[in-house]
């Protein structure tokens, strides 16, 4: 079965700064990749995905992701962070043959210090 | 915009009682998926459902859980006889025809006692 690792689960940083985020699968075939926010108090809502294509994707809220199929790595950044980016972010993953089940990083906890 | 609802938004129960946890999946999508947070772990995979069957299950699912759509527009999870690991946040997602993408609902919080 895929996994999915998300490491410094706890992160904080001040507006304005860059935020990277990262994400490795352990699925060596075939993969979707996503990753969702849940603001507080809020459902997990999706940031971004990549699905074929260009690597670098680009989501919302001024979100990006690249995917690197060689480090098996789907990383978030956003280069500027605001107070409202607070939040937690988790990566998943399904497999072309997982029936969809969505594979879920432990996410991490974002605090943006105004 | 359409969002998936799920009710109750926190229940409390007695070790050993049956619950029912409902959802209302966006209008038009054909898939349907059950997950779970328990405090401070991962969002885990419990079970997907098409065409009024389940389409896969996790490990987690045994024989307490099942899963319904009852209606055109419900889908319940069902926990026979709850145990206090059964205590989690509880998601409902669903997706559309071509299954790119889940939308989660915001969630049922189960503590079992």
């Amino acid at each position: 079965a895929q996994s999915v690792s998300q490491h410094n689960h706890h992160v904080i940083l001040s507006e304005a700064a860059s935020l990277e985020l990262g994400c490795n699968y352990s699925y060596g075939g075939t993969v979707n990749l996503f990753w969702y926010v849940q603001y507080p108090g809020q459902h997990l809502q999706l940031l971004l995905k990549y699905f074929s294509g260009d690597p670098l994707v680009k989501g919302i809220k001024g979100f990006e992701a690249e995917f690197i199929k060689s480090k098996f790595s789907f990383n978030l950044r956003k280069p500027s962070v605001q107070w409202s980016d607070t939040a937690e972010y988790f990566c998943a993953v399904t497999t072309y043959y997982g029936n969809n089940r969505l594979a879920f990083g432990k996410g991490n906890q974002v605090v943006v210090i105004p | 915009e359409p969002e998936v609802t799920q009710t109750p938004s926190h229940q409390v129960t007695q070790m050993g009682q049956e619950v029912i946890l409902r959802c209302v999946p966006i209008s038009n999508h054909l898939y349907f998926y059950w997950y779970r947070q328990i405090l401070g772990q991962k969002v885990e995979f419990l079970v997907s459902f098409y065409n009024n069957e389940i389409s896969e299950k996790s490990e987690i699912f045994d024989d307490q859980f099942s899963v319904e759509r009852p209606d055109g527009s419900n889908f319940t999870l069902k926990i026979r006889s709850t145990k206090l690991e059964d205590s989690a946040m509880y998601f409902c997602a669903s997706s559309g025809p071509s299954q790119e993408t889940q939308y989660f609902g915001p969630g049922t919080r189960l503590l079992v006692l």
